[in-house]
């Protein structure tokens, strides 16, 4: 098993340019959660689907929208980027919503909006 | 104020000491993680704890929930065991796995 996927690893995006983030886990989990890590602000969340077919906002959601296009993936969009956004992103999956279980977690995109 | 509270924020130590990291939060939660995050980037759960006392290897977490406060325990350090550490608590009465996070302590240990 992959885990949870990530794609790209790497992006660098001019202000005012459009991206998505892609998403991939192969655990059959429910719940997707979609994180930025800043230095010295710990992980945020910024979007989460608790099941197939829901999506909540989370603490940072402005300038993301989110789909959570089947149980497997769930992408993140940047519909025109700013440097505010330079950040690197995580995405993670955990099992139930209404069961407490650990979350695991991609290896991250780093992102750099210029 | 945060919600959650990681000290210290930086923690420098020789190989084979014993390490403890602590983490205090301020909110009623119904339990609490503890992940590692390597140089390369990867965040990787280690511990999650509800009550008590988890070990693993040379890890162990404990938690006191009346006093809110959990702390992470490295014996006998390596420096591969030179990451973040970041404690990340879940709210109680929330039925979904939104977790809220310290800011991490930065671990280096040296041969």
């Amino acid at each position: 098993n992959a885990g949870v996927t990530q794609t790209p690893k790497f992006q660098v995006l001019k202000t005012g340019q459009s991206m998505t983030l892609q998403c991939a886990q192969d655990m059959n989990h429910n719940s997707m959660y979609w994180y930025r890590q800043d230095p010295g602000m710990g992980l945020r969340l910024i979007y989460y689907s608790a099941s197939e077919g829901t999506t909540d906002k989370g603490e940072v959601p402005n300038g993301y929208n989110v789909s959570r296009l089947n149980k497997r993936e769930f992408s993140l969009r940047l519909e025109s980027a700013a440097p505010s956004q330079t950040s690197v992103y995580f995405c993670a999956s955990s099992g139930l919503a209404g069961v407490y279980n650990e979350q695991f977690f991609g290896p991250g995109t780093r992102l750099t909006v210029l | 104020k945060n919600e959650v509270e990681q000290s210290p924020q930086n923690l420098t130590a020789q190989e084979g000491e014993f390490i403890t990291i602590n983490c205090s939060y301020s909110v009623g939660i119904s339990a609490l993680h503890w992940l590692q995050q390597h140089p390369g980037g990867g965040i990787v759960s280690l511990f999650m704890l509800s009550s008590g006392k988890k070990k693993h290897g040379r890890l162990i977490a404990t938690i006191n929930i009346q006093e809110k406060h959990s702390s992470l325990h490295i014996t006998a350090s390596h420096p591969r065991d030179s990451a973040v550490y970041i404690c990340a608590v879940k709210r109680g009465g929330t039925s979904y796995g939104k977790l809220t996070f310290g800011q991490g302590t930065i671990l280096t240990v040296h041969p």
